[in-house]
């Protein structure tokens, strides 16, 4: 089993560009999240959607966008990179859509960007 | 809003030892999960366990137990007997009752760092 997929695994960015994470899962799971760990810290949530075409904020949501055109697939887009978004970012899906299964979130392995 | 305090910023022991985890947490709700989390050093993190604001009951899993209090808000993690291989940051988590995204709209303490010596 795949799991949750992250790609890249790691990015180094300038100032100012743009890119997009993108996260798979194949768990027929409905709820996907973004989150981003910072050094000593603890995961913050950035975004998550509770299925296709459903998004809300997380925490910590400024300089980010994404979207949820299908169930397994849940990028996220970062327009004009700064310093400030040097993190790990981690995926997670939960919750199986048929209602059975286990139901605690499953984590991707993260993906490990620096803006310089 | 919810809040998780892992007081403990890095814990350092030697093998066998026992060694005990603490995580604080903070909600006004009612109906919350609570988890614990683990992150070796490959970085990936994994489930070990949740439980419900309502299920007091302690769980022991092999090495693992799991201490809830909801008198004093504390959801504690004792590994016995600890090995080489439990050396990792471990997290805390908490999530309030919200339907689906209940198991993974999680609240993170700021993680414990486990060091087992040999």
């Amino acid at each position: 089993n795949a799991g949750v997929t992250q790609t890249p695994k790691f990015r180094i960015l300038k100032i100012g560009q743009s890119m997009t994470l993108q996260c798979a899962q194949d768990m027929n799971h409905n709820y996907m999240y973004w989150y981003r760990q910072d050094p000593g810290m603890g995961l913050k949530l950035i975004y998550y959607s509770v299925g296709a075409g459903i998004t809300d904020k997380g925490e910590v949501p400024n300089g980010y966008n994404v979207s949820r055109s299908t169930t397994e697939d849940f990028p996220l887009r970062l327009e004009l990179a700064a310093p400030s978004q040097t993190s790990v970012y981690f995926c997670a899906s939960s919750t199986p859509s048929t209602g059975t299964g286990r139901t605690e979130a499953f984590f991707g392995q993260g993906t490990r960007l620096t803006v310089v | 809003a919810q809040k998780v305090t892992q007081a403990q910023t890095e814990i350092s022991v030697v093998e066998k030892e026992d060694v005990t985890l603490d995580c604080v947490y903070e909600t006004r709700d009612t109906t919350y999960y609570l988890f614990w989390y683990k992150q070796p050093p490959s970085g990936e993190l994994v489930f070990l366990i949740r439980r419900n604001s309502f299920d007091e009951q302690n769980e022991i899993s092999g090495r693992y137990s799991w201490n809830f209090q909801k008198s004093t808000s504390s959801f504690n993690f004792t590994i016995t007997a600890s090995q080489v291989v439990d050396s990792a940051v471990y997290f805390c988590a908490l999530s309030i009752y919200a339907g689906g995204t209940s198991y993974g709209k999680l609240t993170f303490g700021q993680g414990t760092i486990l060091t087992v010596h040999p």
